[in-house]
């Protein structure tokens, strides 16, 4: 079947490098993308979206990068801080603003 | 703005017993609630959506008897775990989505552990 999935199962990277997580989508008719960080015990909370009419969306901080030729998804996070440590989703819109499909998650680890 | 809210956040209860778990949205209506449950280490998995004063729509493989969901008004979902076993114990979680946007918000999930 169709669905969302990650290239990487766990990232650590240095305090104040750049970091990048990837996500994979294989449904073409997905026009609805999230990406999600979720902290231990903690519910998903909601970073940044893109419309796949669109390549690239900034936030503070956060860039996301959207190929629909070749379905790939990246969340980029600048100087990445210890803070910046979780885990991160992807999710994708199947259903024009209902159902979502969650990617199997990064773990971001930030070394002091 | 867009917070969501679950109630209790942590529970422990006997094999048997059932438990209630709350869901609202305190700065804006949620036309659509979801369910989610995710099992430690892994992605999060939909239950059932949820949309106010209609039957609960269901996911492939979720008994609708053992997970009543209600709900009633625009700002509150309840799921409900019946009989509880051990096998129920995961980390349950909520979202909303409200009526202008596409997106979900998340509650802080409820963790049910049963003995």
């Amino acid at each position: 079947g169709e669905s969302v999935g990650l290239h990487l199962p766990t990232l650590s990277v240095q305090e104040g490098d750049n970091s990048i997580i990837n996500c994979a989508y294989s449904n073409s008719a997905s026009d609805y993308f999230i990406w999600y960080k979720q902290e231990s015990g903690k519910g998903p909370q909601f970073i940044i979206d893109i419309r796949s009419n669109m390549d690239k969306r900034q936030g503070q901080r956060v860039t996301v990068l959207l190929n629909k030729t070749v379905k790939h998804l990246s969340l980029q996070i600048a100087a990445t801080q210890p803070g910046d440590s979780a885990v991160y989703f992807c999710a994708e819109n199947m259903d024009a603003g209902n159902m979502l499909t969650f990617g199997g998650g990064t773990r971001l680890m930030v070394k002091p | 703005g867009a917070v969501v809210s679950q109630h209790p956040s942590r529970v422990i209860c006997k094999s048997g017993t059932s438990v209630k778990i709350e869901c609202r949205s305190l700065d804006f209506q949620a036309t659509t609630m979801f369910w989610y449950r995710q099992f430690p280490k892994q992605s999060l998995m939909l239950m059932a959506t949820s949309n106010e004063g209609s039957k609960a729509t269901y996911e492939q493989g979720v008994e609708k008897d053992k997970f009543l969901i209600n709900h009633a008004s625009l700002t509150l979902s309840t799921l409900t775990v019946t009989s509880a076993h051990p096998e129920d114990s995961s980390f349950y979680i909520c979202s909303a989505r409200s009526i202008n946007t596409d997106t979900q918000y998340f509650g802080p999930g409820t963790r049910l552990t049963v003995l």
